[in-house]
């Protein structure tokens, strides 16, 4: 079945560039997702790309996807402290037709 | 309205108590969901209603019982947990019968069972 795999830990300072990168194994997902969740509170949708697209950008946030390499990417421009938070990659379609979620990646923003 | 209300935010319960979780939603989706999510994990997901009817059961022992009234209603009944089933339980909604992955999500019920 699919498997989603993240980097567990990334740590940037106030005001750089943060850049979160996921790898999915099912090539014929379609829909591929970036989930935020804050501590104690449930996941937000941030943003989505489809899998015919190359790149999406929605104001400070960047999604880039190489199908060939089944890699997915968040770059969040001007990282603030209220972006730390549990980022959450996450695969849809494919062989079972489910959303399938990445390991989580804990974004922590140094002022 | 763009608001999945989960309620209680915390609950309690020992191993005997019969008790429920409850998810609303008042965005007109077709499709509700649970799931359970461990500390520092992703979320698993447990049901799965579409027009109000059961559509998937990721193996979920009995203990656990769905029910969806209505349309924007959810309900997860609880019966002779373990410690193990301590966890956030997540409610989900989607805006279309079929899911495509697009979910927006309760702010949790975080269950300890005793």
């Amino acid at each position: 079945g699919e498997d989603v795999e993240q980097s567990l830990f990334l740590s940037v300072r106030e005001g750089d560039s943060s850049v979160i990168n996921c790898t999915y194994t099912d090539s014929s997902s379609t829909y591929l997702y970036w989930y935020k969740q804050e501590p104690g509170a449930g996941l937000q949708l941030l943003t989505y790309i489809f899998s015919n697209m190359d790149m999406k950008q929605d104001q400070r946030l960047t999604v880039l996807l190489n199908k060939k390499d089944k890699h997915l990417s968040l770059r969040i421009a001007d990282t603030q402290t209220g972006d730390s938070a549990i980022y959450f990659c996450a695969a849809f379609g494919g062989a079972t037709n489910k959303l399938i979620f990445g390991t989580g990646t804990l974004l922590a923003v140094q002022p | 309205d763009t608001e999945v209300t989960q309620t209680p935010k915390h609950l309690v319960m020992g191993m005997t108590n019969k008790k429920s979780l409850k998810c609303e939603q008042h965005m007109g989706h077709r499709a509700m969901y649970w799931y359970k999510q461990k500390a520092k994990k992703p979320p698993e997901l447990m049901f799965v209603y579409s027009y109000e009817k059961l559509s998937i059961n990721e193996s979920v022992p009995s203990r656990f019982s769905p029910e969806c009234p209505n349309s924007s209603l959810l309900n997860l009944h609880l019966h002779a947990l373990q410690p193990e089933d301590s966890a956030l339980y997540l409610c989900a909604s989607s805006p279309g019968a079929t899911n495509t992955g697009e979910l927006f999500f309760g702010e949790g019920s975080r269950l300890t069972v005793l």
